[in-house]
């Protein structure tokens, strides 16, 4: 099946600074998201990015489907940012999805 | 609020017992996925509906089905539970095969 790899796996980072995630992915895929996940469990839908750039805030995601990877970044980064960021690709007829790992993102104040 | 509706949000059961989650999708979405994540396997695709109909299977155990009814809701059973299936259950609805998929808050199962 898919491979799905994110990076770093854990991030420690000051008030303030920015960050880049990464997310790699072993096949064309039909579909790629990026979500949060909060202290509470919730998925929280941050972007749906098959190819191209899209913003919000201060938040941003990039997605280069034919080298096949994508890139969410975050500046200014606040301590509600910290949490479980997921990368999730689908695939196949019927858009099966595949997580990554998650990158585990800690804002110190 | 993403829109997609599960129940319950927690659930304390005994091994060997069975259980149903139900999910409710946003409206007008036909596409329901299932989807565990336990402490050591992360987010694990489970099973996938369209229309009532079943298209996509992951991992998922023999002792674990799933529905989903005209209305478009779905149930996920679970039955002969062991505590390896203590795990956070999600169900997530889109409209369309390659459409934005968004996640319900979880059934969060704890098997004692």
């Amino acid at each position: 099946g898919i491979q799905v790899e994110q990076s770093p796996p854990d991030l420690i980072l000051q008030e303030g600074a920015n960050s880049t995630l990464r997310c790699n992915f072993s096949d064309s895929v039909n579909n790629l998201q990026w979500f949060h996940q909060n202290p509470w469990g919730q998925l929280i839908n941050l972007f749906y990015i098959p190819s191209g750039t899209k913003q919000n805030g201060r938040l941003s995601a990039t997605t280069v489907a034919t080298e096949r990877y994508s890139l969410l970044y975050i500046s200014s980064s606040q301590t509600t940012d910290s949490g479980v960021y997921f990368c999730a690709v689908g695939i196949g007829n019927f858009n099966k999805f595949y997580f990554g790992s998650g990158t585990k993102l800690n804002v110190k104040p | 609020d993403s829109g997609v509706t599960q129940t319950p949000k927690h659930l304390i059961t005994a091994t060997g017992q069975r259980v149903t989650l139900r999910c409710s999708p946003r409206s007008g979405d036909l596409s329901v996925y299932w989807y565990q994540q336990s402490l050591d396997q992360g987010l694990q695709f489970l099973i996938q509906y369209y229309n009532g109909e079943e298209r996509a299977k992951g991992n998922i155990l023999e002792r674990f089905s799933a529905q989903q009814f005209p209305d478009l809701h779905s149930e996920l059973n679970l039955s002969s539970l062991e505590l390896g299936d203590s795990a956070l259950y999600f169900c997530a609805s889109s409209v369309r095969r390659d459409a934005e998929a968004f996640f319900g808050q979880g059934t969060r199962l704890t098997v004692v």
